[in-house]
This record gives structure tokens, sequence and C-alpha cells, in this order.
């Protein structure tokens, strides 16, 4: 059982078109991570969100956190080939002393020139 | 100037087999991380160590030993290989006030 959920798992666009990527879990989470993953490499951090209902902006990226610190949505205006990878929500889980972090099963995303 | 670097990135291997992936961060992060990635991507976090010390073990078969000689070092051993170890490794670091994740690139595990 997957405690984070994320859909779509696939998505193919063209270059220009505004895309939507969710994350969904049962469990509540401290914090809210998205990752993006290209072939052959580790993720890479794109931002953290911690805040219940924060929204943060990166260029043409937007990420909200949503009220009940449970879910997050990533989404990605006028997308371009650019864009293309593999991405990962994360969440925190607070342990007693650490913050154990675990991830989604990500979304591939393709931008189509 | 790689910030978490592992060796080797591929390791092509037999059934049974004994292996070691190595690990160090230049970062001066005191937590470091590996997790498992499968063929369909999912990536799941296997152990943790903060200050070399064990602090998540999850559930993973004993015939992976993970070994921490100092903070900026966490190299995994794997015994007796099966093919369901087939997989990419991936080691991570971070601050223990952190959740950011810093990640190497992979070692991609292939056992025959």
């Amino acid at each position: 059982t997957q405690l984070l959920e994320q859909s779509p798992q696939f998505l193919s666009i063209q270059e220009g078109e505004n895309l939507t990527v969710y994350c969904n879990s049962s469990s509540v989470f401290s914090s809210l991570q998205w990752y993006r993953q290209e072939p052959g490499e580790g993720p890479v951090l794109l931002v953290t969100v911690v805040t219940g209902g924060e929204v943060k902006k990166l260029k043409r990226l937007t990420f909200q956190f949503g009220d009940a610190r449970k879910d997050s949505s990533l989404h990605i205006t006028a997308a371009q080939p650019g864009d293309t990878g593999l991405y990962l929500c994360a969440g925190a889980l607070v342990k007693t002393s650490y913050d154990k972090v675990i991830f989604g099963p990500g979304t591939s995303l393709s931008v189509i020139p | 100037d790689t910030a978490v670097s592992q060796t080797p990135k591929y390791l092509v291997t037999q059934m049974g087999n004994d292996k070691s992936i190595k690990c160090e961060q230049n970062l001066g992060h005191d937590t470091m991380y590996w997790y498992k990635q499968d063929s369909k991507k999912f990536l799941k976090i296997m152990f943790s160590y903060n200050n070399k010390e064990l602090i998540i073990n999850e559930t993973v078969p004993n015939r992976f030993s993970p070994k921490s000689p100092d903070k900026a070092h966490l190299n995994l051993h794997i015994n007796s290989l099966e093919l369901g170890d087939s997989a990419v490794y991936f080691c991570a670091s971070s601050q223990a006030s952190s959740t950011t994740l810093h990640f190497g690139n992979g070692t991609r595990l292939t056992v025959t």
C-alpha cells in the first residue's frame, strides 16, 4: 500500500499546453516536496511547501499544498520540451526524533515540440 | 565538485555474489540514506543514518548491510544477490533539521 498517490502516471502533451499533476494521501505531512528526475540522474528538489494552503511559484511552475496538508498539486503553464522528466512528490512523516521522507510513484511527463 | 557521489554507476553481477556500493557526500550533512528505485520508478527508502547511527531500517532483507564509517560516507553491502535485487540504488544526504534530500546519480545494479 502506497502512502502517496500521484496522477496521472503518464502525461504526453504538446509544447505550450498547460498541465496539472496531483499528489494525494490519507496521511498528514509536516512538509511536502516536489522533485524532478531526468534519465540517468538522481531526483533534484524543485520546491518544499510547509504550511497548509501554501502556494509557491517557480517561474512557470505553481505548487500548492492542501489545507489539511494531505495533498498537493503542481501546475505547469506553457510547457516546454525542457520540462520533460519524472516528477516525484515526497512527503515528510514526522517520527519521534526525525522526519521520514516517502515518495509517490511519480508522473512521467513528455513535452513534444 | 560533486555533492553526493556513488560508485560504481553500473554493476552487473551473477546471482549469489556479494557486492558493495559506495557513497560519499561533501556537503557537510549529518544524515545519509539509501533508496531503491524499481523498474516502475518507485523510490523506496531502505536505510537512514544520522551521525553514523542507524535511524531508519525499512524491513530490508538482512542480506543488505549498510555501513557508515563516518558522517560523509554510507556504503551498502549486499550478500547473496538475487534477481529481484536488480534496481537503481540511490544514495542521498540531508541536514537533520531539513527534509531536503540531495541525491547521487544512482547505481544501476543488474543481477543475472
